[in-house]
């Protein structure tokens, strides 16, 4: 089963910054978050990964919180192709080399 | 570099029949996995490998054998098929090991139609 929760579905307007959280309370000290999204049926993209330290790319910022069970992927400037679902992950079995399960993930659209 | 290549891209199969999906990956990764996605719903895991000689079941392993006689390939097997398994197939690789470990690397998947 998947370590993650998340929220089934959220909207955002266009050219405001997406908050997407997601809750890992059972993560264990060496194991990182991963986030992805899938659009449509394509297959799924890597957004961005971490372990304690908040972390940022061209596509979006990680803020993990300080005991690590939550983190919060943040689109800075949604626009109307960041409408997909965004699934958060923690790899399962020991440390970061177990199995990686996709759960539901949370629907993010982005409105005009 | 490729990166993960899956081939057929597309395949219809009739009931009872099987075949083997072919995955690829030329960036020497250590990890692969096998997904399934069905219409409207999440990934699936159905098998993953930590390296050549060495399998595991994931979700969803009923129907399906996999093989990892080398790092590069990772194929999956449909022995007997069935409407069940009509679902979009992807396939992943990711490196572990040292101080990170990378993303999955996912293939542009195999859509399976059984009928």
């Amino acid at each position: 089963d998947a370590k993650t929760t998340q929220p089934t579905s959220m909207d955002c307007a266009e050219g405001r910054a997406a908050n997407l959280p997601c809750n890992h309370s059972t993560i264990s000290g060496n194991e990182y978050v991963y986030w992805y999204r899938q659009i449509h049926s394509q297959g799924p993209q890597y957004i961005i990964h971490g372990l304690k330290n908040n972390e940022t790319n061209e596509m979006a910022s990680l803020i993990i919180t300080e005991d690590r069970k939550s983190s919060t992927l943040i689109l800075p400037h949604a626009t109307l192709r960041d409408t997909a679902v965004y699934y958060c992950i923690v790899p399962q079995g020991s440390g970061n080399t177990g199995k990686l399960i996709f759960g539901q993930g949370t629907t993010l659209q982005v409105k005009p | 570099n490729a990166g993960v290549t899956q081939t057929p891209k597309f395949r219809i199969l009739k009931i009872g029949q099987s075949m083997t999906l072919q995955c690829t990956q030329d960036m020497n990764h250590n990890y692969m996995y096998w997904y399934r996605q069905d219409p409207g719903m999440g990934l699936k895991l159905i098998y993953y490998s930590v390296g050549a000689g060495i399998t595991d079941k994931g979700e969803v392993p009923n129907g399906y054998n996999v093989s990892r006689s080398t790092t590069e390939d990772f194929p999956l097997r449909l022995e007997l098929a069935a409407p069940s398994q009509t679902s979009v197939y992807f396939c992943a690789s990711r490196r572990t090991g040292g101080a990170d470990n990378s993303p999955l690397h996912f293939g542009n998947g195999t859509r399976l139609t059984v009928t």
